[in-house]
């Protein structure tokens, strides 16, 4: 079946340094893939998107690149900032339509502390 | 945002308990869905709406069962509640499953211990 493996954390950067979060997927035909976001206390949130290979989604400085010849979706952002600390999931849907309704297959998460 | 709320935000129950969990959306969106986090596993699926009166398992659904009577209400009803049970579970929402649509929205989460 479907599945999503991230690097392990926790990950604990200073302010301003660049950030990478490897996410490697196993998936039949060509899955959309997705970075949610959560902050302490609250539920996930869209970080961003891509739907097919080559697509880069970008939000709020951070970027991944779908890349279906390694099966990755690596997160980066150039400059993290105190604010960034978060948890940070990859997920991926199948996409095939018919009775795949929408189900997301998640990552274990990676904690991302970012010192001033 | 996408208006979605459930209650309890947080719950304390005892084992062999029934406890009944409620997600209400206001964006008339066709898919709900229901899943749990603990540490280490990021989140599991347990059941999921693809209509009214429609659902399905997911992936953790033993000792789980679901209800949906109308459009933006998604019940989760823990039969007799164990301590492995005891976990922040959150509810989505989804317009489509076609690609570039399928974008799940999460509710704020309710924490519930089984003592």
């Amino acid at each position: 079946g479907d599945s999503v493996t991230q690097m392990e954390g926790p990950v604990t950067l200073s302010e301003e340094a660049f950030l990478t979060i490897n996410c490697t997927y196993t998936a039949t035909g060509y899955p959309s893939l997705f970075w949610y976001v959560q902050y302490p206390g609250e539920g996930l949130q869209l970080l961003l998107k891509a739907t097919k290979a080559d697509d880069k989604g970008s939000n709020k400085g951070f970027e991944a690149t779908y890349r279906k010849e390694t099966t990755s979706f690596h997160l980066e952002k150039g400059s993290v900032q105190v604010s960034d600390s978060a948890v940070y999931f990859c997920a991926l849907s199948p996409n095939a339509g018919g009775t795949s309704y929408g189900k997301l297959t998640f990552g274990q998460g990676t904690i991302l502390t970012v010192h001033p | 945002d996408a208006g979605i709320t459930q209650s309890p935000r947080h719950k304390v129950t005892e084992t062999g308990t029934p406890v009944t969990l409620r997600c209400h959306q206001t964006e008339n969106h066709r898919y709900m869905y229901w899943y749990r986090q603990d540490p280490g596993h990021g989140l599991r699926l347990i059941h999921y709406s693809y209509g009214v009166k429609d659902t399905d398992k997911g992936e953790v659904s033993d000792g789980y069962s679901v209800s949906r009577s109308k459009t933006e209400d998604f019940l989760l009803t823990l039969e007799s509640a164990t301590s492995s049970q005891t976990s922040v579970y959150f509810c989505a929402i989804s317009e489509s499953q076609r690609a570039g649509m399928e974008t799940q929205y999460f509710g704020p989460g309710t924490r519930l211990l089984v003592l």
